[in-house]
C-alpha cells in the first residue's frame, strides 16, 4: 500500500530532551516536507526537501533539524524541544513537489 | 508570498442541506488549489484539486469547488450533506514556477458540523 508513515504517534517529553520523528514513504516520492498544525493556524511548513541531500527552511523551521539521506526517509529532530512546540506534526511527500501531497497520519507531540 | 484565508472558522448545518465553504487566496504568480479533509483524530486526505483545464472541480463524494480566478477564490460546495461530512476542510494552494517551490500554503480551516 501506497503510504507515508511516521513514528510515533504520541509522545510526550520534557523540555530540552532531544527527539527524533521519523517519517518514511514508499512511493519513490522527490519531495518531503514536514508541517505542523496549531489550533487556528492551519497547518504551517517547517523544512522540505527537493531530492536527497537537498533541504531547506519553511515558514516556521526554528528549533527544527532535518536531514535526507536517503529518497524514502526525512527525519525531524528537535534538538532541544520547548513547550510552544507543543503541536500535531504531518510529513508529506510529493512526486514532484508542485502538486498535491501525501500526508501521513501525524505525530502529536507534547512538551511539559 | 502566497497567503490564504477561510472566512468561516466553523460552519454548522443540518443533514441534507447545502453548504459553501469560502477559501481566497492571494499569490503574485499562478496557482494550483487543493482542498483537504482531517477527520476527526485522522491526517489530511486530498479531496480535490484544481491544476488547469476545467474551472469547476468534483470529488468523489459529492462536493465541488470552482476556482475564480477574478475574485482569488476556490469555495467548496455540497448540495446535500450528510453527517459522516463532518470534518475540519483546509483549502491550500501551491505557486507555479515560484521561489517557494513545492510548498503548500494552508488556510486556517472550517470545522464543517452536521447535526441530524
Amino acid at each position: 500500500e501506497a503510504q507515508v508513515t511516521q513514528n510515533p504517534r504520541y509522545l510526550i517529553t520534557v523540555t530540552g530532551k532531544k527527539l527524533t520523528v521519523t517519517c518514511s514513504q514508499n512511493m519513490n516520492h522527490e519531495y518531503m516536507s514536514w508541517y505542523r498544525q496549531d489550533p487556528g493556524l492551519g497547518l504551517r511548513q517547517i523544512y522540505y526537501s527537493m531530492n536527497v541531500e537537498v533541504t531547506d527552511k519553511g515558514d516556521v523551521p526554528e528549533g527544527y533539524k532535518v536531514s535526507r539521506k536517503e529518497k524514502r526517509n526525512f527525519p525531524l529532530i528537535l534538538e532541544s524541544p520547548s513547550p510552544n512546540q507543543t503541536s500535531l506534526y504531518f510529513c508529506a511527500s510529493s512526486p514532484m513537489g508542485v502538486g498535491e501531497q501525501y500526508f501521513g497520519p501525524g505525530t502529536r507531540l507534547t512538551v511539559t | 508570498a502566497q497567503s490564504v484565508t477561510q472566512l468561516d472558522s466553523q460552519v454548522p448545518v443540518f443533514e441534507e442541506a447545502p453548504v459553501e465553504l469560502r477559501c481566497n487566496y492571494s499569490s503574485s504568480v499562478s496557482v494550483y488549489l487543493f482542498w483537504y479533509v482531517q477527520y476527526p483524530n485522522q491526517g489530511l486526505q486530498l479531496l480535490l484539486k484544481y491544476l488547469s483545464g476545467s474551472t469547476l472541480v468534483e470529488s468523489i463524494n459529492g462536493f465541488e469547488a470552482e476556482f475564480n480566478k477574478s475574485q482569488t477564490s476556490f469555495h467548496l460546495r455540497k448540495p446535500s450533506v450528510h453527517i459522516s461530512d463532518t470534518a475540519e476542510y483546509f483549502c491550500a494552494v501551491s505557486d507555479i514556477g515560484g521561489t517557494s517551490y513545492g510548498k503548500l500554503t494552508f488556510g486556517q480551516g472550517t470545522i464543517l458540523t452536521v447535526h441530524p
